[in-house]
């Protein structure tokens, strides 16, 4: 079991409300994930984070915003919600990993319980 | 374009039967795929992972081949259990940054039947 947590596990709110899902980890990994994922559907990246003062945006337009002030915890912000917003919200962190062959790296992600976030 | 794609979309199958799933893409330069479980409403849980040179990887009754030449990779469950009722994840990872860019596919949705 990966020492990754998420809170809250699932949370109702309403349009225009400003929410934060926290994301916490006690491995000690630089790298840091959020995913976004609708049933059935695959993962999306939305944001990463190298290690601390380190965020970028991942692959799918997403509006929210990250932090990381501390290797251990990576929050995730949407200031102003809206029902396009509901979905589950994965929190991944990695380890370098074992192995480096020709390029290729063994690098295992773990990932927290998610958050199910409903906007109504 | 890198893609990943995964079938059967679901499969149901009886307790202590054998099942295999697929994984086909199309993700270049590789790097490596992984196989993931993810139970309903958690988080995926890294089953293997293999590089090119690795044909075969095996984790319990887990047991994933790959065949980088056909960009091809199969994950065979053998004697299912109920426990087993999980959505399976193909991920395959590049080799063109040192993110290692993950690509998904949906998943395979496997119920097992008492």
């Amino acid at each position: 079991e990966a020492d990754i947590y998420q809170t809250p596990r699932y949370l109702v709110i309403g349009t225009g409300k400003k929410i934060t899902l926290e994301c916490s980890q006690t491995m000690g990994h630089d790298k840091m994930y959020w995913y976004q994922q609708d049933p059935g559907m695959e993962l999306h990246l939305i944001h990463y984070s190298y290690g601390v003062n380190s965020t970028e945006k991942g692959d799918l337009s997403s509006e929210s915003t990250v932090s990381r002030i501390r290797t251990e915890h990576f929050p995730l912000t949407l200031e102003s919600a809206r029902p396009s917003h509901t979905s589950q919200y994965l929190c991944a962190s990695s380890d370098p990993g074992q192995g480096k062959l020709a390029g290729a790296r063994k690098e295992t992600q773990y990932f927290g319980p998610g958050t199910r976030l409903l906007v109504l | 374009k890198n893609q990943v794609e995964q079938s059967p979309q679901s499969l149901i199958i009886l307790e202590g039967k054998n099942c295999t799933l697929q994984c086909n893409y199309t993700v270049s330069p590789f790097s490596n795929l992984r196989w993931y479980k993810q139970d309903t409403g958690r988080g995926p849980v890294s089953l293997t992972i293999m590089t090119f040179s690795e044909n075969t990887k095996s984790n319990g009754r887990y047991t994933a081949t790959l065949d980088a030449d056909t960009k091809q990779s199969s994950l065979h469950i053998t004697a299912s259990q109920l426990s087993d009722s999980a959505s399976y994840i193909c991920v395959v990872s590049d080799r063109g940054s040192t993110l290692g860019r993950l690509y998904f596919g949906r998943g395979t949705q496997l119920t097992v039947w008492p």
